[in-house]
């Protein structure tokens, strides 16, 4: 089945940096993903759509300046956390949409984000 | 999209057959179910989908009733690892497939 590739899995920052995290499309093309965030015994919340050559649609209540997004091919979209505090510290997912109608998603492994 | 209806957990035993209902009452002509799980500290897993007909694939089977207003994912022979979050989504093929609305699931534990 399709593959989605994303990293680092696990890291832990200081409060103010910023992280960035990557999500792969590793055998096919992925004109859009999807970026989400799980808190702990929660279910998922969608957080953007990363669209290929143009800018993100970010859910409502969801800061733009504060989780950039970028998509410059149409196998990797980035999602950069700026100046991090500890309230973002959650579990970041990544998926693509494939197959008839676009209905398949699949998801990366997950990023735990901790912030000092 | 169609609102689902999960209960919050169930325990099955290992080597049954786990059966996972869902309600979606209000679903639409053009609406498909899907089903994904989510094992603990990793990405949600697509596991099958089905619009009218009974579907079957190396995972589980997915049998929804001739109304479709109800749904069950069956894992013919759970293990262990089997262990995990199964949310049922319904949507259209339409709407954005990253938009799904992940519900709460169920929380399926299989127990030795």
């Amino acid at each position: 089945g399709a593959v989605v590739s994303q990293h680092p899995s696990r890291v832990i920052c200081k409060s103010g940096t910023s992280v960035k995290i990557e999500c792969r499309s590793l055998d096919f093309q992925a004109t859009t993903m999807f970026w989400y965030r799980q808190f702990p015994k929660q279910s998922l919340m969608l957080m953007a759509t990363s669209n290929e050559g143009s800018k993100a649609t970010y859910e409502q209540g969801v800061e733009k300046d504060k989780f950039l997004i970028n998509h410059a091919s149409l196998t990797l979209s980035t999602l950069t956390v700026t100046s991090a505090h500890p309230e973002d510290s959650s579990f970041y997912i990544c998926s693509a949409s494939r197959g008839p109608r676009g209905g398949k998603l699949f998801f990366g492994s997950g990023t735990q984000l901790s912030v000092l | 999209d169609a609102k689902t209806t999960q209960p919050p957990s169930m325990d099955c035993a290992e080597g049954r057959a786990a059966n996972l209902p869902c309600n979606h009452s209000t679903i639409s002509g053009n609406e498909y179910v899907y089903w994904y799980r989510q094992i603990h500290s990793q990405g949600p897993q697509y596991i099958i989908h089905g619009l009218k007909n009974n579907e079957t694939n190396e995972m589980a089977s997915l049998i929804i009733t001739e109304d479709r207003k109800s749904s069950t994912l069956i894992l013919p022979h759970a293990t262990l690892r089997d262990t995990a979050v199964y949310y049922c989504i319904v949507r259209a093929p339409i709407t954005n497939a990253g938009k799904s609305t992940f519900g709460d699931g169920t929380t399926l534990t299989v127990k030795p």
